[in-house]
């Protein structure tokens, strides 16, 4: 059964600072994988994908994998309140499996 | 575009009864999924379809059935509400075939209820 890890927190992080999401995967097949912002009471939202090893920037988010470690991370620059929410980690082919998230709190 | 639709953004069902969720994108994505999230949880797969006419089981499929006979839509049937099936369910659509425009959008969701 393929699993994708992730710590539930909650993690608190003072605004300006940078927040550290990490997730690892246990299916050494799995391709491409994605990080999902969610509000609550909301859908996921995509932030960003990667499939290649190495990082990968957009604005003020760094998503870096290491397929060797089986491991995956998301990196937020100059966190905003706004950014206060419930951030997923998924990964798979054919078939897309979700961590249970990752309650991020940013500290005003 | 609207993207990817739901209905009903809300249901409550009775113990035993039956309905579908619909589903429908208009991005001609290939593959489509539901995914179920309980309270305080992550999503669980159900079904996923990597194009019309092709269907295959998620984590937890059992109590539902679903079927892709066009690409735009991937509806989700549920034949004898439980309780243990309350719970938001999302339908999700994703472009894959490429690296560059591997992309998985969400809809808005059915938040269900079976009492």
């Amino acid at each position: 059964q393929k699993e994708v890890e992730q710590n539930s927190g909650p993690l608190s992080v003072p605004e300006g600072a940078i927040a550290s999401l990490n997730c690892t995967y246990s299916d050494r097949v799995s391709q491409s994988f994605f990080w999902y912002r969610q509000y609550s009471g909301k859908s996921p939202e995509l932030i960003m994908s990667i499939y290649s090893n190495g990082d990968k920037e957009d604005g003020r988010f760094t998503a870096q994998l290491n397929k060797a470690s089986q491991y995956v991370s998301l990196l937020i620059r100059d966190s905003q309140p706004s950014d206060s929410a419930t951030y997923l980690c998924a990964g798979g082919g054919d078939k897309i499996i979700f961590g249970k998230g990752t309650r991020l709190h940013i500290l005003p | 575009n609207a993207g990817v639709t739901q209905t009903p953004k809300f249901r409550i069902l009775k113990i035993g009864q039956s309905m579908t969720l619909q589903c429908a994108q208009d991005m001609n994505h290939n593959y489509m999924y539901w995914y179920r999230q309980d309270p305080g949880m992550g999503l669980k797969l159900i079904y996923y379809s990597v194009g019309a006419g092709i269907t295959d089981k998620g984590e937890v499929p059992n109590g539902y059935n679903v079927s892709r006979s066009t690409t735009e839509d991937f509806p989700l049937r549920l034949e004898l509400a439980a309780p243990s099936q309350t719970s938001v369910y999302f339908c999700a659509s994703r472009l894959s075939g490429s690296y560059r425009t591997d992309t998985q959008y969400f809809g808005p969701g059915t938040r269900l209820t079976v009492l």
